[in-house]
């Protein structure tokens, strides 16, 4: 069974400055991907970033990238330039690549964002 | 990315009885799938609503229980069935607009609470 392990139940970064979520998976899998999701207050569950495991290149968007490890089951998210409006709960998830489509979060990394 | 709506967006009820939640999607999509958020933790996969056949249940989660329809491909529900304070959570639903590899995009999720 796939597993996902999100090790920081809490981080704080001041403004503007960087800061790097972890995650590690377990799965005996070739093919999948990976999400980072966003739970702001609001509890909407927002796409952060997606990274398939096939490609070697790191996903980006915008302020937020990814280090995807693929031999160490490691998928980290770095956010650059911290903004206020990223104070949240972040998830890590997996998804098979099969045609059931489940997603298997992470406990989550609640993020402050100190002005 | 889809919108999607959340019906009703919270809710408090008494033990025994029974609380459906709909789920509204802008356009067609393929997949939906309803999850659950228990205080304070990840999200769980409950089942997939598959469009004019039964739902897909995970294990741990049956359909007496969390009997799901769904009737056409922008519209599912979710019935909550003889509650008791342990299901007291919020409940999203998800959409993929293409297969089961697909992001997927959440609802805004219906907070309930079982007294």
């Amino acid at each position: 069974a796939q597993t996902v392990t999100q090790s920081q139940p809490e981080m704080s970064v001041q403004e503007a400055e960087t800061v790097t979520l972890s995650c590690t998976y377990d799965t005996s899998e070739n093919n999948y991907y990976l999400f980072w999701y966003k739970q702001p207050p609001s509890r909407q569950m927002i796409l952060v970033i997606r990274q398939e495991a096939y490609k070697q290149q790191n996903a980006t968007e915008n302020r937020f990238s990814v280090n995807f490890q693929k031999a160490a089951k490691s998928f980290s998210l770095k956010i650059s330039d911290s903004q206020l409006g990223d104070t949240a709960m972040y998830f890590c998830a997996f998804m098979r690549a099969s045609n059931t489509g489940k997603l298997i979060f992470g406990q989550g990394t609640t993020l402050q964002v100190k002005p | 990315s889809a919108v999607i709506s959340q019906k009703p967006s919270r809710d408090i009820c008494q033990r025994g009885t029974s609380l459906t939640i709909q789920c509204q999607v802008d356009s067609q999509v393929t997949m939906m799938f309803w999850y659950r958020q228990q205080p304070g933790q990840s999200l769980t996969l409950i089942a997939t609503a598959n469009q004019g056949s039964e739902a897909t249940y995970e294990s741990g989660f049956v359909i007496d229980k969390f009997p799901i329809s769904r009737p056409n491909l922008t519209f599912s529900t979710l019935t909550v069935s003889n509650m008791s304070p342990e299901d007291s959570s919020i409940y999203l639903c998800s959409v993929a607009y293409g297969g089961a590899g697909d992001t997927q995009y959440f609802g805004p999720g219906t907070r309930l609470t079982v007294l």
